[in-house]
C-alpha cells in the first residue's frame, strides 16, 4: 500500500500558485519525500525531493513540516502545461536490500484558464 | 527528455502470444525498474535490476520475466498474454544508490486483442 495520502483532484487558476498537499504520517527518519508528475500518458517526470529541509528548484518548491508527517508541493505560477497527475512518494535514503517504489493514485491537478 | 529510451512505442498482439519490451537506461545508471500502468490499477512496480542482478520484486506475474544485460539495457518478457495485460509499461533508471532519483522512459503501450 502507498504510504502517502493525497486529495484525488484539485483546480488552480492559471498564473496562480498551486499548492498540493501530501500526508505521510508514518514516514521514517531515513525516508525521503519525492514528487513526480505524469502528463496524460507520458512517463512520470521527476519534480523534486527532500528529507527534512525545504527545497526549491526551477520547477517547484517543497515544504516539509517540522514533524515530517506532511508536505506541500508548490508550483509558483501554474500554467496550462502543469495540468497533470502529481504523485507524492516516500523512499528510503539508506542502503537497503531493495528499493520498491509504491505510487498511490496521486492528485489530478487541473489548471484553469 | 529523460534519457531513458523504450522500444517499441506501441505493440498490438493477440491473446496467448509472447512479447519483449526493451529499455535502455540513462548513461551511467546501473539500476533499471519496470512498472505497469493500467486504467484501473495505477502505476504498479514490477521489478528492479541493479548491474545485471535482480534487486527487488513487486507484483510481477509468473508469466512475466525480466533481465538486465551486461550493457545494462533491460528486457521485459510477457508471455501467454491475456486481455488484462493491456497497459502502459514504463521503464525507469537510476544510479542505483538507495533513495536516488528514478528517471522514467516514455513507455510502451501494449494492446492485447
Amino acid at each position: 500500500d502507498a504510504k502517502t495520502t493525497q486529495p484525488p483532484s484539485m483546480d488552480c487558476a492559471e498564473g496562480r500558485a498551486a499548492n498540493l498537499p501530501c500526508n505521510h504520517s508514518t514516514i521514517s527518519g531515513n525516508e525521503y519525500v519525492y514528487w513526480y508528475r505524469q502528463i496524460h500518458s507520458q512517463g512520470p517526470q521527476y519534480i523534486i525531493h527532500g528529507l527534512k529541509n525545504n527545497e526549491t528548484n526551477e520547477m517547484a518548491s517543497l515544504i516539509i513540516t517540522e514533524d515530517r508527517k506532511s508536505s506541500t508541493l508548490i508550483l509558483p505560477h501554474a500554467t496550462l502545461r502543469d495540468t497533470a497527475v502529481y504523485y507524492c512518494i516516500v523512499r528510503v535514503a539508506v542502503k537497503t536490500s531493495y528499493d520498491k517504489v509504491i505510487f498511490g493514485p496521486g492528485t489530478s491537478l487541473s489548471v484553469i484558464p | 527528455d529523460s534519457g531513458v529510451t523504450q522500444t517499441p512505442k506501441h505493440l498490438i498482439t493477440a491473446t496467448g502470444q509472447r512479447v519483449t519490451l526493451r529499455c535502455s537506461p540513462r548513461s551511467g545508471d546501473l539500476s533499471v525498474y519496470w512498472y505497469q500502468q493500467s486504467l484501473d490499477q495505477g502505476l504498479q512496480f514490477l521489478i528492479q535490476y541493479y548491474n545485471g542482478e535482480e534487486r527487488a520484486k513487486g507484483n510481477i506475474l509468473e508469466r512475466f520475466s525480466a533481465q538486465q544485460f551486461p550493457d545494462l539495457h533491460s528486457e521485459l518478457n510477457l508471455s501467454s498474454l491475456e486481455l488484462g495485460d493491456s497497459a502502459l509499461y514504463f521503464c525507469a533508471s537510476s544510479l542505483g544508490t538507495p533513495g536516488d532519483t528514478q528517471y522514467f522512459g516514455p513507455g510502451t503501450r501494449l494492446t492485447v486483442l
